[in-house]
């Protein structure tokens, strides 16, 4: 039991450059999440997904594109990558009944020079 | 606009007690739960609260009353192990997780 993973773990981009970061969980949840992490913040929604084929946008959704085309899977994609997206990305996964806590994943961190 | 308050940093030495303390402002309220997070790492549960009173677990408690928008995260016996960033996060009418900046907590021997 993996639990929620992440990958790359660590990535450095040059400005404009596109990548995917991968969430996988094998929980069997409905809920997933990808939040950023910046100094001095709290985390920060980006996008979520309530299941299978649905997504949608959180508080900081812009630059930002998601597909959850499995239920284990939650991708987060960037298309042209800036330096104000340089932040530690966390996924997470939640079975949504009250009280129920979030999964994390151990989180990606992401420099763009 | 919806807001979450907990002090930045907090040291305390170990063995003692540490009251870390947060109030919420948010679109409706469907409980408030507290994470902790080494450097480094991913955020972990430690507790959740949705009803006003002290729910224990083990060294660490955590409080809420929902008239004041206050919560707070008691951590006894403290631990080196325990030095850390605690997030306090607020769920709101839609079920989002609002999340404070977190309290870093220095233990010193």
């Amino acid at each position: 039991n993996a639990g929620v993973t992440q990958t790359p773990k660590f990535r450095v981009l040059k400005t404009g450059q596109s990548m995917t970061l991968l969430c996988a969980q094998d929980m069997n949840h409905e809920y997933m999440y990808w939040y950023r992490q910046d100094p001095g913040m709290g985390l920060r929604l980006i996008h979520y997904s309530v299941g299978e084929g649905t997504t949608a946008k959180g508080e900081v959704p812009d630059g930002y594109n998601v597909s959850r085309l499995k239920k284990q899977n939650f991708l987060l994609g960037l298309e042209s990558a800036a330096p104000s997206q340089t932040s530690v990305y966390f996924c997470a996964s939640e079975a949504r009944r009250e009280g129920n806590e979030q999964f994390f994943g151990p989180g990606t961190r992401l420099t763009v020079l | 606009g919806q807001n979450i308050d907990q002090p930045t940093e907090m040291t305390a030495t170990e063995g003692a007690i540490v009251q870390i303390n947060c109030t919420y402002q948010t679109s409706g309220f469907n409980g408030l739960f507290w994470y902790q997070q080494h450097a480094g790492e991913a955020p972990t549960f430690l507790s959740y609260n949705v009803l006003d009173g002290l729910e224990e677990k083990g060294r660490f408690s955590s409080f809420l009353s929902r008239s004041k928008g206050y919560s707070y995260l008691l951590l006894k016996e403290l631990q080196m192990k325990d030095s850390a960033s605690y997030l306090c996060a607020a769920m709101d009418s839609n079920y989002q997780l609002i999340w404070g900046a977190g309290t870093k907590l220095i233990i010193k021997p």
